[in-house]
């Protein structure tokens, strides 16, 4: 296992500008998960994917944000007209299988909003 | 709705003490509770995980506790070394319909600093 790799590590970013990240998840992981941690918390579930299936998004998740994960590989988060409560580590993570409970996480990717 | 509750929020031990991190939760469709260690500028890693049809489980200096009456499960982290000082999460996770895992709920988080 090479390890969950996410991309940017650091982004800083303006107001209302849109910001794209990238994960790439364990090969022949067919779960990648998305959470988002802020300082001081836990992470928190933001979406999930089963091979290019997106299974569930938290009701938390606003509609500016929109993840893919196009050929079951790696997956893009996008976030839309950025607002400063967006400012956090987003987190991806990915497991074997469905039945597979181990989640292996990426260093992620800490956004902040100016 | 703050589905698992963790304790004490900070921790300072000595080396060679016993760290001790509560939590509780609140669904009963929760199947599985694992613990996860964190460094600074780092993802969460796996360290132990338990099912509640076990009571304990013991993987070297690591133990979780679990009391499926209370609903409470416990890590217990003994001769603890500066090397152990990080952040630690306890999580649950339900099983969907059908079988298969669903997401993990996490807590807010142990900060653990374990003094030489």
């Amino acid at each position: 296992d090479t390890g969950v790799s996410q991309d940017p590590r650091h982004k800083i970013t303006k107001r209302g500008q849109n910001v794209t990240f990238r994960c790439d998840p364990i090969s022949e992981h067919n779960r990648l998960y998305w959470y988002r941690q802020t300082l001081g918390q836990g992470p928190e579930f933001l979406t999930y994917f089963q091979n290019e299936a997106q299974l569930e998004k938290s009701r938390l998740l606003s509609d500016r944000f929109s993840a893919e994960r196009p050929k079951g590989s790696f997956s893009t988060l996008e976030i839309q007209r950025t607002e400063q409560g967006d400012s956090a580590m987003y987190l991806c993570a990915s497991s074997r299988g469905q039945f597979n409970e181990k989640l292996f996480f990426g260093s992620g990717t800490q956004l902040s909003v100016l | 709705q703050q589905q698992v509750k963790q304790s004490p929020q900070s921790l300072i031990v000595q080396k060679g003490g016993i760290s001790i991190i509560n939590c509780a939760y609140e669904n009963t469709a929760f199947d599985y509770f694992p613990w996860y260690q964190q460094f600074p500028g780092k993802g969460p890693a796996l360290l132990i995980a338990i099912r509640p049809d076990v009571s304990e489980k013991k993987e070297g200096r690591f133990t979780i506790s679990f009391n499926k009456s209370a609903k409470q499960f416990s890590l217990h982290i003994m001769d603890s070394q500066p090397g152990d000082s990080a952040t630690y999460f306890c999580a649950a996770r339900k099983v969907n319909y059908g079988g298969s895992q669903g997401n993990l709920i996490f807590g807010k988080g142990t900060k653990l600093s374990v003094k030489p």
